[in-house]
C-alpha cells in the first residue's frame, strides 16, 4: 500500500539531547512537509522540500534540521537548541508544491521531553 | 500576514442536527482553500479543494462551499463517526506555503 510511514510513533528525550524522526514516502511525491502540532493549535510548518538535495525554512525553523538526500526520506532531527520540543510531529507530502493543496500524512510521532 | 481562522472551536450536536463550520481567510492571492479532517492522535485526512468563489464541493453529508473571504463546510444530517477536527487551510501564490486554522472539534451525540 502506498503512503507516508513516521517512526517513531512515541519518543521521550532527556533535555539536551538531539533527536531524528523517520519520514518515508512510496507515493512517488516530490515535495515533503513536517509540521508541528500543539494542543489547541493548528498545524504550524516547520520545514518543506520541493526537490532532492533542497528544502526551504516553514515559520518555526529555529532549532530544527533536515536533510533531502534521497525522493523517499525527509528526516526530522529536533536539536537541542529546541526550546520547547514537546509536541506532535506530522510529515506530509504531495505530488508538487504548487499542487492541489492535497496533502498525504503520515500517523505522526509524538516527542516527549523529560 | 497570511491568516486562517476557524469558527467554532468546538461543536456539540444532536445525530441528525445539521451545522456549519466556518473558515476566514486573509491571502494575498489564493491558490486554493483546502479542508481536512483529523481524528484523535492521527494525521489530518485531506477531504476538499476549493479554488475560487462560488464553487461547491460535496462528499457524503459534507459540502464545502467558498466566498471572497470564508468557506463553509456544511454537515448535513452529521452521524457519531462525523466527529473528528475538520482543520481549514489556505495556499498563497506568493510562496506556495499552506497555512493551517487551528480546527473545529465536533461531537455528534448518538
Amino acid at each position: 500500500d502506498g503512503g507516508i510511514t513516521q517512526s517513531p510513533k512515541y519518543l521521550f528525550r532527556k533535555e539536551g539531547q538531539n533527536v531524528t524522526l523517520s519520514c518515508e514516502q512510496n507515493l512517488n511525491h516530490d515535495a515533503m512537509y513536517w509540521y508541528r502540532q500543539d494542543p489547541g493549535q493548528g498545524l504550524r510548518l516547520i520545514y518543506y522540500s520541493q526537490i532532492v538535495n533542497d528544502f526551504q525554512k516553514g515559520d518555526i525553523a529555529e532549532g530544527y534540521s533536515v536533510s533531502r538526500e534521497k525522493k523517499e526520506s525527509f528526516p526530522l532531527t529536533v536539536t537541542s537548541a529546541q526550546k520547547n520540543p514537546t509536541a506532535f510531529y506530522l510529515c506530509a507530502s504531495s505530488l508538487e508544491v504548487a499542487g492541489t493543496g492535497e496533502l498525504f500524512f503520515g500517523e505522526g510521532s509524538r516527542l516527549t521531553v523529560l | 500576514e497570511d491568516q486562517v481562522t476557524q469558527s467554532p472551536e468546538a461543536l456539540r450536536l444532536q445525530e441528525g442536527e445539521s451545522s456549519s463550520l466556518n473558515c476566514s481567510y486573509t491571502v494575498s492571492g489564493l491558490r486554493g482553500l483546502f479542508w481536512y479532517r483529523q481524528d484523535p492522535g492521527k494525521g489530518p485526512e485531506f477531504l476538499f479543494t476549493l479554488y475560487s468563489a462560488g464553487e461547491e464541493k460535496e462528499k457524503e453529508r459534507l459540502k464545502a462551499t467558498l466566498t471572497k473571504k470564508e468557506s463553509f463546510l456544511h454537515i448535513t444530517a452529521p452521524k457519531p463517526e462525523d466527529s473528528a477536527t475538520y482543520l481549514c487551510a489556505v495556499q498563497a501564490t506568493r510562496d506556495d506555503k499552506i497555512i493551517f486554522g487551528k480546527g473545529t472539534r465536533l461531537h455528534i451525540l448518538p
